[in-house]
């Protein structure tokens, strides 16, 4: 039990255009997912913390209007970057925590590889 | 700011004992885990620890934590080549509802 899938797996998209990754709970539904952003050879850094029907929370540095995030069910947020940049490249990972679970349970999806040419 | 710090690299030998470690600054951290990463996949929870405790054993997995020097290490027993990954050390931070990941350490085993 406890799958997060994402999608796609990866995509190879080109500068200025716009990319939509989407963040499912398979098997349960999640009050909370986050959006993580990892550089190669570097740790995940937490982008936004999304909660169902209401707007997402954004970390510090990380621009709202360019990485738009959605989170219409309490199976799917969805990750919009925006007008994509070469330097957008990077693997994006989510993660979802059971209704009813404290946020310490987090289930991860398996990322998404990003290419922006 | 919240920190969590870990080595880069470790190798060792199939059949050895590998121990990664990791250290944390924020006090107030409640759940500490570690996580394995394969190339080109997601995160996939090992172990994790409550603040309140000082070892949790599962199977090959051993997880020592020192809580007066923020210090938290993961011990594998009969390491093996399956092992190799990269092993992320992740505080949850109650203050902030969030999970502060360190960079990583990477794991060789030499067969």
């Amino acid at each position: 039990g406890a799958v997060v899938s994402q999608h796609p797996s990866w995509v190879i998209c080109k500068s200025g255009t716009s990319v939509k990754i989407e963040c499912r709970s398979l098997d349960f539904q999640a009050t909370t997912m986050f959006w993580y952003r990892q550089f190669p050879k570097q740790s995940l850094m937490l982008m936004a913390t999304s909660n169902e029907g209401s707007k997402a929370t954004y970390e510090q540095g990380v621009e709202k209007d360019k990485f738009l995030i959605n989170h219409a069910s309490l199976t799917l947020s969805t990750l919009t970057v925006t007008s994509a940049h070469p330097e957008d490249s990077s693997f994006y990972i989510c993660s979802a925590t059971p209704v009813g679970q404290p946020s310490y349970e987090q289930y991860f999806g398996p990322g998404t590889r990003l290419t922006v040419t | 700011g919240e920190d969590v710090e870990q080595s880069l690299f470790l190798s060792v030998r199939e059949g050895d004992s590998s121990v990664i470690n990791c250290t944390y600054t924020d006090s107030s951290s409640t759940y500490l885990y570690w996580y394995k990463q394969e190339p080109g996949a997601g995160l996939q929870l090992l172990t994790y620890i409550f603040s309140n405790m000082d070892m949790k054993q599962d199977q090959r997995l051993t997880v020592l934590l020192n809580k007066k020097d923020k210090h938290l290490s993961l011990r594998i027993a009969d390491t093996q080549t399956g092992d190799s990954a990269i092993y992320f050390c992740a505080e949850f931070n109650t203050g902030g509802f969030k999970t502060i990941f360190g960079a990583g350490t990477r794991l060789f085993v030499k067969a």
